[in-house]
């Protein structure tokens, strides 16, 4: 079955950054795009990019470019979200997602890596 | 496009029907293909989203038939037939028509 495991939660301090992984499994890797969204607490989710698995194009949300980086390792079926300059509003839930088919709908989601920014 | 979400929270009665509503700044139908570029998900406390439907009105592989989509242009729709005690959750709309990709802020149903 389809599945995305993603890292372990992460205590970070402002200016820092975080690298959050998300492996997948059940299905032919660079066969879907991976999305990478957010959802600070009680607030509506945010997408913040997503990356062309098969051969690493991406592309970012305005919001974050600049300080976003997606990429991927297809030997390890596993793709990478890494957020610099981290501030306290950056704490948040930060999930993984499979687009269904390269129309940005989301069938399969990580389970969700809490990043909390804090001096 | 903004997407906006009413009411923000709904308390409907088991087996009755429960519908949330979603309206886009602009339109999310394509001409093209006459596609409504609108998912809803559904997500309970703790879980990460799951899919319920896409293309306005297209369930999602092993949804209960109970969840519709309707709506075209800028106003949709997610309807629960009958509500059940497991369908408690937040219910989220998002388009997919441009980036940004966007979501609503979120309905929160209750029994």
């Amino acid at each position: 079955q389809v599945q995305l495991v993603q890292s372990g939660a992460e205590v970070k301090k402002p200016g820092a950054s975080v690298k959050v992984s998300c492996k997948a499994s059940g299905y032919t890797f660079t066969t879907y795009a991976i999305h990478w969204m957010r959802q600070a607490p009680g607030q509506r989710l945010e997408w913040m990019g997503w990356i062309n698995t098969g051969n690493g194009n991406t592309k970012y949300s305005p919001k974050f470019q600049g300080r976003v980086t997606i990429t991927r390792d297809t030997s390890a079926n596993t793709a990478y979200m890494d957020l610099s300059s981290l501030r306290s509003e950056d704490t948040a839930v930060y999930y993984c997602a499979r687009d269904i088919g390269s129309w940005s709908v989301f069938d399969h989601w990580g389970q969700g890596t809490l990043v909390t920014v804090s001096s | 496009i903004v997407m906006t979400q009413s009411p923000d929270s709904l308390a409907v009665s088991l087996g009755e029907r429960a519908t949330i509503n979603c309206k886009s700044s602009q339109t999310i139908l394509y001409n093209s293909d006459n596609k409504n570029y609108l998912a809803w998900y559904q997500q309970k406390l703790g879980q990460p989203p799951r899919l319920l439907i896409y293309w306005a009105s297209t369930r999602e592989s092993g949804v209960p038939d109970r969840f519709s989509g309707g709506g075209s242009g800028t106003d949709f729709t997610l309807t629960i037939s009958s509500l059940q005690a497991e369908d408690v959750a937040i219910y989220y709309c998002q388009q997919y028509y441009s980036t940004p990709h966007t979501f609503g802020q979120g309905t929160k149903l209750e029994i």
